[in-house]
């Protein structure tokens, strides 16, 4: 099964940028999506094929994807973006969505 | 509106079963593969099965294979999840998602999600 890998944590000060990786054998072959999960919440559809914003996504949530690293960038972080944010593609072999580990994004 | 709302979940013994629902409301369901994702207590995301819109496609991960079935009633804009010799490990949230639609294919992204349902399986 194909695995995607990344950070456990990133810490970012408020306005500040926060980029969080998702590492993954020729990424950039395929269309990642990213979802993000707040507290006692359902996941929430930010990024889809690797840089699309659903309506109501902030243009401050940007993707990007290329050789084995995507990327979801958060410019100028508020205290609303702490949350757990999870990558995904689809794995071709066995026909399935697989998820990133997850990464939680911590305001300071 | 687009909605997804999952019931079913509850407190069971390891051996035991239950039966998940997840209701649709707000789009055409019949036209849309539909997905069923689990998240073990502070854990990650898991993919657990998917079915597509005639119901007659079906898939799962390896660690349910045998254990789970899901399927769908397109009259009732009803998806279930029939899960049987329920395990320790299979304790988690488990929450339903709209995947591609006919006329996309068999992939992509999971949106909207329901705002699911805690199965605990303990003695």
């Amino acid at each position: 099964s194909y695995v995607l890998t990344q950070p456990p944590s990133v810490s970012v000060a408020p306005g500040q940028p926060a980029r969080i990786t998702c590492g993954g054998n020729n990424i950039g072959s395929k269309s990642v999506h990213w979802y993000q999960q707040k507290p006692g919440q359902a996941p929430l559809l930010v990024v889809h094929d690797d840089s699309a914003r659903p309506s109501g996504i902030p243009e401050r949530i940007s993707g990007s994807n290329s050789g084995n690293t995507a990327t979801l960038t958060i410019s100028r972080v508020e205290a609303g973006d702490e949350a757990d944010y999870y990558c995904q593609v689809w794995d071709s072999s066995g026909d399935h969505p697989v998820f990133g580990t997850g990464t939680k994004v911590t305001v300071l | 509106e687009v909605q997804l709302v999952e019931s079913g979940g509850g407190s069971v013994q390891p051996g035991g079963s239950l039966r998940l629902s997840c209701a649709a409301s707000g789009f055409s369901f019949t036209t849309y593969w539909m997905h069923w994702v689990r998240q073990a207590p502070g854990k990650g995301l898991v993919w657990v099965a998917k079915i597509n819109s005639a119901g007659r496609i079906t898939t799962y991960a390896d660690s349910v294979t045998g254990r789970f079935t899901i399927s769908r009633d397109n009259a009732k804009n009803t998806m279930y999840l029939q899960m049987n010799g329920l395990r320790v490990e299979d304790t988690a949230v488990y929450y339903c998602a709209r995947g591609a639609d006919d006329y996309s294919g068999n992939s992509g992204w999971l949106d909207p999600w329901g705002q699911g349902t805690l199965v605990s399986v303990s003695s």
